[in-house]
C-alpha cells in the first residue's frame, strides 16, 4: 500500500477561501514534500519540510508536520482559480533516501 | 532555468511493439527516475539511476528496462508493449548528494497501447 495517503481525495472551494489537504504516512521519514500537478502535466515541487521541522511557509502555502502522528497538512490561503490542480505529498524515508514515495493526491477545484 | 524534457507528449503504439521513451535533463543531475501515473494509484517508481550506466529497480520494474549511456539522458524501454502499460509516464531528476531531494519533472508522456 502507499506510504503516503492524502485526504480528502477531492476538494471544491470558492476563490478566496482556504484549502487544507492532509497527508498520512506509515514509516519514519527524512523529509516530506508537496508537489502540484496541473491537469495532464508534470509535477512541480512546492515545499519540503524536514523531519525535525514542525512548520514551514512559502508565500500562500503553509505546511505542518507532526511526526508523532505521522501526518502533514498543506494549507493554501486565499485560494485562486489558478490553484486548481492535484496536490501530492511525497516522503523520503529515513532509512532509504534514494527515492520519493508518492501518495495518491488531492484534486483541488477552485471556482471563481 | 531547470529543464527536463520528454521526447513525446502523446504516443500510440500497438501491442507487442518495442517502445522507447526518452528523457533529457540539462541540470547536470546525477539521479534520474521513471514513474508511471495511473488514476487512484498516484505515482509509482519503475526504475531509477544514480549514475551513468547504473540502474536500480523501483517498485514496478516488470515489463520495463532502462538505459543511461550519458548523464543527461535516461531512456525507458517497453520491450513488448501490452495494453496494461497504457499510462502517463513521468521522468524526473535530482542532483543527488546529501540534502538534495527535490525532484524536477518533465511534462509527461501519455502512452496508449492498443
Amino acid at each position: 500500500s502507499q506510504q503516503g495517503e492524502e485526504d480528502p481525495q477531492a476538494l471544491s472551494i470558492q476563490e478566496g477561501e482556504n484549502a487544507t489537504m492532509n497527508c498520512s504516512y506509515k514509516t519514519s521519514i527524512n523529509n516530506l514534500q508537496w508537489y502540484r500537478q496541473n491537469s495532464g502535466r508534470g509535477l512541480v515541487h512546492l515545499i519540503l519540510i524536514r523531519s525535525n521541522e514542525r512548520e514551514k511557509h512559502s508565500g500562500r502555502l503553509r505546511v505542518t508536520l507532526d511526526t508523532s502522528k505521522k501526518s502533514s497538512s498543506l494549507l493554501i490561503t486565499a485560494s485562486r482559480a489558478a490553484d486548481t490542480a492535484s496536490y501530492f505529498c511525497a516522503t523520503v524515508l529515513s532509512y532509504n533516501t534514494d527515492k520519493l514515495i508518492f501518495g495518491t493526491g488531492t484534486r483541488l477545484q477552485v471556482f471563481p | 532555468d531547470v529543464k527536463v524534457t520528454q521526447s513525446s507528449r502523446y504516443l500510440v503504439k500497438r501491442t507487442g511493439e518495442k517502445v522507447f521513451l526518452e528523457c533529457v535533463q540539462d541540470m547536470d543531475h546525477e539521479n534520474m527516475f521513471w514513474y508511471r501515473q495511473d488514476p487512484g494509484l498516484g505515482l509509482r517508481l519503475i526504475y531509477f539511476s544514480y549514475d551513468v550506466k547504473m540502474k536500480e529497480k523501483g517498485d514496478i520494474p516488470e515489463g520495463y528496462s532502462v538505459s543511461r549511456e550519458k548523464k543527461e539522458r535516461f531512456s525507458l524501454i517497453l520491450e513488448s508493449a501490452s495494453t496494461n502499460q497504457t499510462s502517463m509516464y513521468l521522468c524526473a531528476s535530482t542532483s543527488g548528494g546529501t540534502g538534495s531531494y527535490e525532484q524536477y519533472f518533465g511534462p509527461g508522456t501519455r502512452l496508449t497501447v492498443t
